[in-house]
């Protein structure tokens, strides 16, 4: 079994529309949690960290849910700009080292 | 503040040269981190390393791959021997501590590595 699971996509949806993405993990040593995003295979630059408690940052909503081992990533009123591979990443204390789902495309239409 | 930086950009070397891409990490950061993502796949961890320090190379192969992050100056990914399979975008990242921290990985552009 793969240490991240993502769901590949892709996601195709019309501007406006909420999409939502999980990605599962199975290592529990797993302690810190991000979501990226990555534009035609550039850099991945950092969207945004992932709180037990769920955290929000404009039209975006991370959740961590530990006891089932995933983290979710809502997008609300999808704009085009949002179409892009998102990469979900856990980080194991105890390796020492980040891991990556192998990312979930999203394409925003008009 | 300049980011992470990585040259070249984009490196063509033939099946048999040796290969050696270039990562400074941000400035104050001292943990460096190698990925490689072949076409249509995604992001794979290669080595971690502090300076002067290999932490983790689980992710390298076991020939033909070395990596450096001496006292003074950049990281160095080194390929020997390239094969067509090496053909890749590497990336390195940096961060100021362990990503335990909640200190997310700051990415550099990459170096596009083609074989021919």
């Amino acid at each position: 079994r793969k240490e991240v699971e993502q769901d590949p996509g892709p996601f195709n949806v019309p501007e406006g529309a909420t999409v939502a993405f999980n990605c599962t993990y199975s290592n529990s040593a797993s302690q810190s949690f991000f979501w990226y995003r990555q534009d035609c295979r550039k850099e991945p630059k950092l969207l945004m960290s992932v709180y037990s408690s769920g955290n929000e940052d404009g039209r975006f909503t991370a959740q961590l849910n530990r006891a089932s081992q995933y983290i979710s990533l809502l997008i609300r009123d999808s704009k085009l700009s949002d179409s892009a591979t998102y990469l979900c990443v856990f980080y194991n204390t105890n390796a020492g080292k980040s891991t990556f789902g192998d990312g979930t495309t999203l394409t925003v239409k008009p | 503040n300049a980011g992470v930086m990585q040259n070249p950009r984009h490196l063509v070397r033939r099946r048999g040269q040796e290969a050696r891409l270039r990562c400074s990490p941000m400035k104050g950061h001292s943990h460096v981190y190698w990925y490689r993502q072949l076409p249509e796949e995604g992001l794979k961890f290669m080595v971690y390393l502090q300076k002067e320090n290999i932490i983790d190379e689980s992710g390298m192969p076991k020939e033909r791959f070395s990596a450096e992050f001496p006292k003074e100056g950049p990281s160095i990914l080194r390929i020997q021997q390239v094969v067509r399979g090496d053909s890749a975008a590497y990336f390195c990242a940096s961060s100021p501590s362990a990503v335990g921290d909640n200190s997310p990985l700051h990415f550099g552009n990459g170096t596009r590595l083609t074989v021919t």
